[in-house]
């Protein structure tokens, strides 16, 4: 049983545009969410996280949003550029813990 | 230095076969990580290493056994491997107590098991 759903499996954005991924979480005890950016033939890489006491961060393109009575997380990439594209996984944990679970990832394709 | 290193970048070994994925670090880091990832799937955690010590082992199979020699290195031995083991193995590193909880990955090891 996923704890963590990214129902996307894909999604296209022309430059420019907002891209909007979206990740579902079942477990109400993870307070911690990441995303995730991961480029073939390399490792994720960090983007930017959010704890349960917030419903938003922000960090240049990149924000957060966290609605933990829908158990939902979005992330908003605005403008979108084509070295956007990317796999994007969502992952969550218990603050300073250790295990983190991660979604199964959505491919964005930031067209030109 | 915000890099992971994982050596090497592809491996091919038989069943019979023992060998060693290697994992270095030199950010400070106290926590390391290894993950297995499948083709189209997220990375999977394996093990935790906090301060060299194993603090998690999500019941991977014993073919498997970690290592952390020190704080800046860390190695997964393998031995008798199945193919369903191939996969991408990721290695990360992350402070134990920041809070922030980001990991740095590494661009992983790509098993094949033949």
């Amino acid at each position: 049983d996923q704890q963590v759903k990214q129902n996307s499996p894909s999604l296209s954005v022309q430059e420019g545009r907002i891209s909007i991924l979206n990740c579902d979480y079942t477990n109400s005890m993870f307070d911690y969410f990441l995303w995730y950016k991961k480029y073939p033939a390399e490792g994720p890489t960090f983007l930017i996280s959010i704890s349960s006491i917030k419903d938003k961060n922000e960090d240049g393109r990149f924000t957060v949003f966290l609605n933990k009575s829908a158990k939902h997380l979005s992330l908003h990439i605005v403008p979108s550029q084509p070295g956007d594209s990317a796999v994007y996984f969502c992952a969550a944990s218990y603050r300073y813990g250790q295990n983190f679970v991660f979604g199964p990832g959505t491919r964005l394709s930031v067209l030109p | 230095d915000t890099e992971v290193t994982q050596t090497p970048k592809h491996l091919v070994m038989g069943m019979t076969n023992k060998k060693s994925l290697k994992c270095e670090q030199h950010m400070g880091h106290r926590a390391m990580y290894w993950y297995k990832q499948k083709a189209k799937k997220p990375p999977e955690l394996m093990f935790v290493y906090s301060y060299e010590k194993l603090s998690i082992n999500e019941s991977v199979p014993s073919r498997f056994s970690p290592e952390c020699p020190n704080s800046s290195l860390l190695n997964l031995h393998l031995h008798a491997l199945q193919p369903e083991d191939s996969a991408l193995y990721l290695c990360a590193s992350s402070q134990v107590t920041s809070g922030t909880g980001e990991q740095y990955f590494g661009p992983g090891t790509r098993l094949t098991v033949t």
